[in-house]
């Protein structure tokens, strides 16, 4: 059965780096999504994407975030300058709106900023 | 505005039947949705109903969708160890993007 994939599954990191987290949705999916987890609490919208452009993006998704579909498989989420607050679980989804609009979830990256 | 809510904890004996339930507040939601999330594990769609269906039936899972309350359950009959997760509730709204409960855990007791 066709899945989302997250690398790396956990990525420590110092305050202040740049990390980029990456997805590879469902093949024929259009539709993809960045939603992330601080521990204990609900899982947040980020953004969405689609037909190469963010479609929206939540009060969460400043200017430090960004997205990139860099080739047709790659789904990307960089952070520019980490902050502690950053720290959480990262899931990236995707969606095939013709096929029943399942959203499907990665297995999620667990960041950790120090 | 998106706001979903639902209990936090629910305990269970084995093979009872568990009834978790949600509250929704937006009423142009399309779809709403259970997933499943075991401990350090990512989010496993369970099931999802359209929001012109008031009951979804699969296998052990029945979704009960009341649009006038805007209130949302998840049985699970025979409930298993294995069920012991945390159930989150979801509502897709505009784009697809999905608006979160806070989560139910759920614990089965043997």
């Amino acid at each position: 059965e066709p899945e989302v994939t997250q690398t790396p599954s956990h990525q420590v990191t110092q305050m202040g780096q740049e990390v980029i987290l990456r997805c590879v949705p469902i093949s024929n999916h259009l539709y993809f999504y960045w939603y992330r987890q601080i521990l204990g609490q609900k899982v947040e919208f980020l953004v969405s994407f689609y037909n190469n452009e963010i479609s929206e993006k939540s009060e969460i998704f400043d200017d430090q975030f960004s997205v990139e579909r860099p080739d047709g498989s790659n789904f990307t989420l960089k952070i520019r300058s980490t902050k502690l607050e950053d720290s959480a679980m990262y899931f990236c989804a995707s969606l095939d709106r013709g096929g029943g609009n399942e959203q499907f979830f990665g297995p999620g990256t667990r960041l950790t900023v120090l | 505005g998106e706001d979903v809510e639902q209990s936090l904890f629910l305990s269970v004996r084995e093979g009872d039947s568990s009834v978790i339930n949600c509250t929704y507040t937006d009423s142009s939601s399309t779809y709403l949705y259970w997933y499943k999330q075991e401990p350090g594990a990512g989010l496993q769609l369970l099931t999802y109903i359209f929001s012109n269906m008031d009951m979804k039936q699969d296998q052990r899972l029945t979704v009960l969708l009341n649009k006038k309350d805007k209130h949302l359950s998840l049985r699970i009959a025979d409930t298993q160890t294995g069920d012991s997760a945390i159930y989150f509730c979801a509502e897709s709204i505009s784009d697809y993007k999905l608006s979160f409960g806070a989560g139910t855990t759920v614990t089965v007791r043997a």
